[in-house]
């Protein structure tokens, strides 16, 4: 089992804004990251730190954090952002690579 | 600009050994650890180990200590992950990544290569 607790499945409607969420203990004292994996396709980062984006990542995507949770929230949806999405931080000891069990967003 | 270019779909029996490539470009290959992350048939994204080029520390995680080895020849910028001895339960894609210590990310993907164990 993960550390790293997410919902297997979130929708939101075209245009609308969804938070999926990432939640652990280790969340408490470090940031997570998140990847972003369309079907056929090698995972992608969208966010990582406090609220960063790589070059290229749109800006309605954006990330926060609380407590033990973990947020990736996209504002203003859009179809391509139909996908998997993965968060990975460190175990609690602070040594291991973790990652989420993954959810799949639906755009309706 | 960066690049992971992994070597080509496999498939093998089980039994077989097997070493699958991952060549990096675009920086200094020395300078960043390489990853590799499973993913089996319609399931999620699992850490298998790092490996720091420029000294060859690696570090597994404990679901793939001795069931795997990651090795590095930083002469020709190329990163490795084998296996001695292949199983059924063995058959996935997996990716080779480029891993920031300092904000404990994977920052850069290969493609994948596709292992198939089948008798």
């Amino acid at each position: 089992s993960s550390e790293l607790t997410q919902d297997p499945a979130v929708s939101v409607a075209l245009g609308q804004t969804v938070r999926i969420t990432c939640q652990g203990d280790s969340l408490r004292s470090y940031y997570a990251s998140w990847y972003q994996q369309k079907p056929g396709q090698a995972p992608v980062l969208v966010i990582y730190g406090k609220n960063n984006r790589p070059s290229g990542i749109p800006d309605r995507f954006s990330g926060s954090s609380s407590g033990n949770t973990a947020s990736l929230t996209i504002t203003g949806a859009q179809a391509e952002d139909e996908a998997d999405y993965y968060c990975n931080s460190r175990d609690s000891s602070g040594n291991r690579v973790v990652f989420g069990g993954g959810t799949k967003l639906t755009v309706l | 600009e960066v690049q992971l270019v992994q070597s080509g779909a496999e498939v093998k029996k089980p039994g077989e050994s097997l070493k699958i490539s991952c060549k990096g470009s675009g920086y200094s290959f020395t300078s960043y650890w390489i990853g590799w992350v499973r993913q089996m048939p319609g399931k999620g994204l699992e850490w298998m180990g790092i490996i720091y080029p420029g000294d060859s520390d690696t570090r597994y995680s404990p679901s793939f200590q001795g069931q795997v080895t990651i090795s590095a020849d930083k002469s020709i910028s190329t990163a490795y992950l084998q296996w001695s001895s292949l199983k059924a339960s063995d058959t996935a894609m997996y990716y080779c990544v480029r891993f920031v210590l300092s904000q404990w990310l994977f920052d850069y993907w290969g493609q994948g290569t596709l292992v198939t164990v089948s008798s």
